[in-house]
């Protein structure tokens, strides 16, 4: 059962625009939620994260915004940079599962120049 | 930022032997330490979770026998995978969490490339 969805695999934006990666979750114990970048044969690198008590944050070029009545997620990069082509995942947390992440399937985003 | 190596960053070994893949909190004290795997093209999969001084937590469905998960002090934490076979080649990837209030960003290692032939 995947509570944590990440229904495109793939992205592809042109630099300077921007990119908008989706995340939707089922289990509405969920309270906290963090965006992970990860390079091939790398571990992830935290990138932003928002409690359930706010809608909006925003870090630099990244944003994320919570929808909590409809259980969904994104993260804004604002302008994309080739650099930021990468495998990015959301991860999900509830409070008293001892911060235990659990990750949706990923979003591969191709930045093109 | 905090930093998490992990120890050997790939291993090939023969089926029926065992390995030993380490975790380290490099800069910050980690009480606790999660271990991953990630199959090709797929998320990350918790397979336990390991505290200091204590038993670690398996996931539903992890062989606790067969991944035998140590956290002998703050910044150490091993998984052995014993017995190995073919299907427990994968990317094993550990994370730590630091003391704190923000105690739900985890640190993640570089991970290990397991190839069992």
């Amino acid at each position: 059962d995947q509570q944590v969805k990440q229904n495109s695999p793939s992205l592809s934006v042109q630099e300077g625009r921007i990119s908008i990666l989706n995340c939707d979750y089922t289990n509405s114990m969920f309270d906290y939620f963090l965006w992970y970048k990860k390079y091939p044969a790398e571990g992830p690198t935290f990138l932003i994260s928002i409690s359930s008590i706010k809608d909006k944050n925003e870090d630099g070029r990244f944003t994320v915004f919570l929808n909590k009545s409809a259980k969904h997620l994104s993260l804004h990069i604002v302008p994309s940079q080739p650099g930021d082509s990468a495998v990015y995942f959301c991860a999900a947390s509830a409070t008293g599962t001892a911060s235990k992440l659990t990750f949706g399937t990923g979003t591969r985003l191709q930045v093109t120049l | 930022g905090a930093v998490v190596s992990q120890h050997p960053s790939w291993v090939i070994c023969k089926s029926g032997t065992s390995v030993k893949i380490e975790c380290r909190s490099l800069d910050f004290q980690a009480t606790t330490m999660f271990w991953y795997r990630q199959f090709p093209k797929q998320s990350l999969m918790l397979m336990a979770t390991s505290n200091e001084g204590s038993k670690a937590t398996y996931e539903q469905g992890v062989e606790k026998d067969k991944f035998l998960i140590n956290h002998a002090s703050l910044t150490l934490s091993t998984l052995t995978v014993t017995s190995a076979h073919p299907e427990d080649s994968s990317f094993y990837i550990c994370s730590a969490r630091e003391p704190g209030p923000k105690t739900y960003e985890q640190y993640f290692g570089p991970g290990t490339r397991l190839t069992v032939t």
